[in-house]
């Protein structure tokens, strides 16, 4: 079982709706990531929180907004989405330091209509 | 400029045998940590396996070993004695000194027949 729980695991939403995806982590990691990624391509960084502060904010379109309530929770608003913002979100958390790797959850697959 | 460059799009293996994923990287910084992440069809991914740029000896989990050739800037995974369940998509990945991200390569897709 993935240590990273995301909600909901699958999410369609029209072009006016208003949404929240959901992240916990209980292993006490200080950085949080928010990672988008389509079908047979990489991820692609998002939004990295780092002792529940914004640290970096990868010029991604203000349709989208990060909440990081606290140390073990993650959340993505997601307001007036276009079809081509359909994908899959993946959230992260890890320790600080180059060594450590990050430990994903098993991500929201999200269709815009 | 891609950091981190898989440049094998597909590959086929066969059941109990080996297989080696290339990964080559690019950065000036002497501080940095090499990942290769599994990813199957479900869409969850999975860490694999670590290598640090002062680690004087290759990493291995199971069987899941790391070929690092510093000088070349390779990262090569090897994975031995291939199964069914190892068919999914491997991505490479790179932190850099203090920096947070963690950058992806393109990924390579491993099918395993029987």
């Amino acid at each position: 079982d993935t240590e990273v729980t995301q909600t909901p695991k699958h999410l369609v939403m029209g072009m006016t709706n208003k949404k929240s995806l959901k992240c916990e982590q209980h292993m006490g990691h200080r950085a949080m990531y928010w990672y988008k990624q389509k079908a047979k391509k990489p991820p692609e960084l998002m939004f990295v929180y780092s002792y529940e502060k914004l640290s970096i904010n990868e010029s991604v379109p203000s349709r989208f907004s990060p909440e990081c309530p606290n140390s073990s929770l993650l959340n993505l608003h997601l307001h007036a989405l276009q079809p081509e913002d359909s994908a899959l979100y993946l959230c992260a958390s890890s320790q600080a330091g180059v060594g450590s790797p990050l430990h994903f959850g098993n991500g929201t697959r999200l269709t815009v209509t | 400029a891609q950091k981190i460059t898989q440049t094998q799009p597909g590959m086929f293996v066969q059941e109990k045998e080996a297989v080696t994923l290339d990964c080559t990287y690019d950065t000036s910084d002497p501080s940095y940590g090499l990942f290769w992440y599994k990813q199957p069809s479900s869409g969850e991914m999975i860490f694999l396996i670590y290598q640090g740029s002062y680690d004087q000896q290759n990493a291995t989990e199971g069987r899941y070993s790391l070929n690092f050739q510093k000088a070349r800037k390779s990262a090569n995974l090897v994975i031995s004695a291939s199964q069914l369940g190892d068919s999914a998509m491997y991505f490479c990945a790179m932190r850099e000194g203090n920096d947070y991200k963690l950058s992806f390569g393109a990924g390579t897709t491993v099918t395993v027949r029987a």
